[in-house]
């Protein structure tokens, strides 16, 4: 079975620059997660979707962040305009929603805004 | 409020040393999950182990076990004769409905 698979692996770009994080989650897998991580800390969620929808993007920083999941399976995160300090690596991750607990990670994203 | 403490933010031990990775966790609800996670330096969080808040049976898997105590509201890691591919950072998250709470980590250095 295939895991969670986000491409880029990699991206370096200048601040003010658009990117996009693509992330393709387990089949069957109804929940994904974005989640930001800074270096020598743990995930942060930036939001979560049961199957379409956004159901908690209280984290998502709004004005500059959006996400998107049109048919229930792979997503893209987009940061417009980037800013240094969102250097970080995207993470996603998927889970089975009802009777399914743990969660599936990716290899995660590292952005370097310079 | 939801929140995970890993007061151990880095460890070094010597490898077939037996080692403890602390978790302490707060919540107010009676029903959740207990996670561990492992990202070693190619980055991927790999799962470990999942417990429930009511089952409180340790459990042990190879040179792994966990020590899941409610009275405490600890979830503890021990890794027994380490070995230098045990080197990572390991997390401990707990799960609220659907959604995860993570510690900051704590970083284990084995050395050979």
């Amino acid at each position: 079975e295939a895991g969670v698979v986000q491409s880029p692996r990699y991206k370096i770009i200048e601040k003010k620059q658009p990117v996009a994080f693509w992330c393709n989650p387990i089949s069957g897998h109804n929940t994904l997660y974005w989640y930001l991580q800074n270096l020598g800390q743990g995930p942060e969620l930036l939001i979560r979707y049961e199957n379409e929808e956004a159901v908690d993007d209280s984290q998502l920083p709004k004005d500059r962040f959006s996400a998107e999941r049109l048919k229930g399976v792979d997503s893209t995160l987009k940061i417009q305009p980037a800013e240094l300090g969102d250097s970080a690596v995207y993470l996603c991750a998927s889970s089975g929603g009802q009777g399914a607990y743990e969660q599936y990670f990716g290899p995660g994203t590292r952005l370097t805004v310079t | 409020a939801q929140k995970v403490t890993q007061a151990q933010t880095e460890i070094s031990v010597v490898e077939k040393e037996d080692v403890t990775l602390d978790c302490v966790y707060e919540t107010r609800d009676t029903t959740y999950y207990l996670f561990w996670y492992k990202q070693p330096p190619s980055g991927e969080l790999v799962f470990l182990i999942r417990r429930n808040s009511f089952d409180e049976q340790n459990e042990i898997s190879g040179r792994y076990s966990w020590n899941f105590q409610k009275s405490t509201s600890s979830f503890n890691f021990t890794i027994t004769a380490s070995q230098v591919v045990d080197s990572a950072v390991y997390f401990c998250a707990l799960r609220r409905f659907n959604k995860f709470y993570f510690g900051s980590g704590t970083k284990l250095n084995v050395k050979p």
